[in-house]
């Protein structure tokens, strides 16, 4: 069973607030993940990381900021969070390389609503 | 530009049958494809997973296969229990720098199994 943590789960906040999703994982992971995915739709990449010290943007445009201090810490950051914000916001981690790289191990996921 | 395409948004099972899950693929790069199960609020689960060498897998109850020249890939369950019920995403790798495998999604698949 994969330990990783997600907090809060639900949140809902008005505009313009700051807001941080936390995220931590025990299994001693090196890359973590953020993916952010609206109802019925896919898992898009947001941010990932592949080790302490080091962040990188993914795919999806995000105006959310990421940092990784701490292995197994990869919190995200919203400065003002809009409406637009709405979504699930999911966090994921892998083992470094090899075969066993391309699992990522899912939290639970935060349901963010901005009013 | 979607890579990786999962064209049923629903399916729906009668419990004991085989359940067919089905997902294309645009990017030749990918080179390993992943198969997620996910439940209301709750992050996705890995599942069953393929090598773009191999063209079968399977685990159990879960089977995958792999036609790279159609450049599609299906999941087959049977039986099919009405815990199978959840949606199924399939995931598609394309290594990049550092290690750090991105996975592309597709929008996911609703599985349902009917008593």
């Amino acid at each position: 069973e994969a330990d990783i943590y997600q907090t809060p789960r639900y949140l809902v906040i008005g505009t313009g607030k700051k807001i941080t999703l936390e995220c931590s994982q025990t299994m001693g992971h090196d890359k973590m993940y953020w993916y952010q995915q609206d109802p019925g739709m896919e898992l898009h990449l947001i941010h990932y990381s592949y080790g302490v010290n080091s962040t990188e943007k993914g795919d999806l445009s995000s105006e959310s900021t990421v940092s990784r201090i701490r292995t197994e810490h990869f919190p995200l950051t919203l400065e003002s969070a809009r409406p637009s914000h709405t979504s699930q916001y999911l966090c994921a981690s892998s083992e470094q390389g090899g075969l066993a790289g391309y699992e990522q191990f899912f939290g639970p996921g935060t349901r963010l609503t901005v009013l | 530009d979607q890579q990786v395409k999962q064209n049923s948004p629903s399916l729906s099972v009668q419990e004991g049958r085989i359940s067919i899950l089905n997902c294309d693929y645009t990017n030749s790069m990918f080179d390993y494809f992943l198969w997620y199960k996910k439940y209301p609020a709750e992050g996705p689960t890995f599942l069953i997973s393929i090598s773009s060498i191999k063209d079968k897998n399977e685990d159990g109850r879960f089977t995958v296969f792999l036609n790279k020249s159609a450049k599609h890939l299906s999941l087959h369950i049977v039986p099919s229990q009405p815990g199978d019920s959840a949606v199924y995403f399939c995931a598609a790798s394309a290594s990049i720098i550092q290690g750090a495998q991105k996975l592309v999604f597709g929008q996911g698949t609703r599985l349902t199994i009917n008593p």
